[in-house]
């Protein structure tokens, strides 16, 4: 079955600065990966996915993510944090037609 | 506005009730997808229906059952319920299975008392 970790449960940066959250995956096929946003109060957002091709995927509110086959890892990125960034964020697994796993998900907050 | 509707926002009801959450999958979506959002254990996955046939069960609870119907909005059904039920219960759509995202409702907040 497929899983996803999320090593790290929060994530501070300063604005302006350039953050990572990371994310590993385990999946027996080719992986569907997927970072989602949880804003206080709300549903969970869309941000980008890697389905094939680039490794290199370009989302929402200036984010992206590298894939990394060899090292099954799918970390989020974004060069210049904002204090609006702070939230949850989510990385995802889909395997094929299985249901989306999520990881247990990573608290950034963005200081002034 | 996500597309995706969940009644009720928000549910107050005491130990050993039964309550029913219901879902409104986005505008051509056929699957439908329950999580529960705990504080101490993340996103788990409850269940999955797919053009009103389940498709796939998680870490779904005797107590709890769902089902989809004809025109695909879903209901969530929780009964005798238990304080450590309290949580956000989440529901998501999705066009079909294989690499399409989800999209997620706003949560309904489940309080037991």
């Amino acid at each position: 079955a497929q899983s996803v970790a999320q090593p790290e449960d929060q994530v501070n940066v300063a604005e302006g600065n350039p953050l990572t959250v990371k994310c590993t995956y385990s999946v027996s096929g080719n992986p569907y990966l997927f970072w989602y946003v949880q804003y206080p109060n709300r549903g969970l957002q869309f941000l980008l996915k890697y389905i094939t091709g680039d490794n290199l995927v370009k989302g929402s509110y200036g984010f992206e993510a590298e894939f990394n086959k060899s090292q099954t890892s799918f970390h989020l990125k974004k060069p210049s944090a904002l204090v609006s960034d702070s939230a949850l964020y989510f990385c995802a697994v889909r395997d094929g037609g299985n249901d989306m796993r999520f990881g247990a998900g990573t608290r950034l907050t963005v200081k002034p | 506005d996500s597309g995706v509707t969940q009644t009720p926002k928000h549910l107050i009801t005491a130990t050993g009730q039964r309550v029913t959450l219901r879902c409104s999958p986005r505008s051509g979506d056929l699957s439908v997808y329950w999580y529960q959002q705990s504080l101490d254990q993340g996103l788990q996955f409850l269940i999955q229906y797919y053009n009103g046939e389940e498709r796939a069960k998680g870490n779904i609870l005797e107590r709890f059952s769902a089902q989809q119907f004809p025109d695909l909005h879903s209901e969530l059904n929780l009964s005798s319920l238990e304080l450590g039920d309290s949580a956000l219960y989440f529901c998501a759509s999705s066009v079909a299975q294989g690499n399409y995202g989800y999209t997620f409702g706003s949560g309904t907040r489940l309080t037991v008392v």
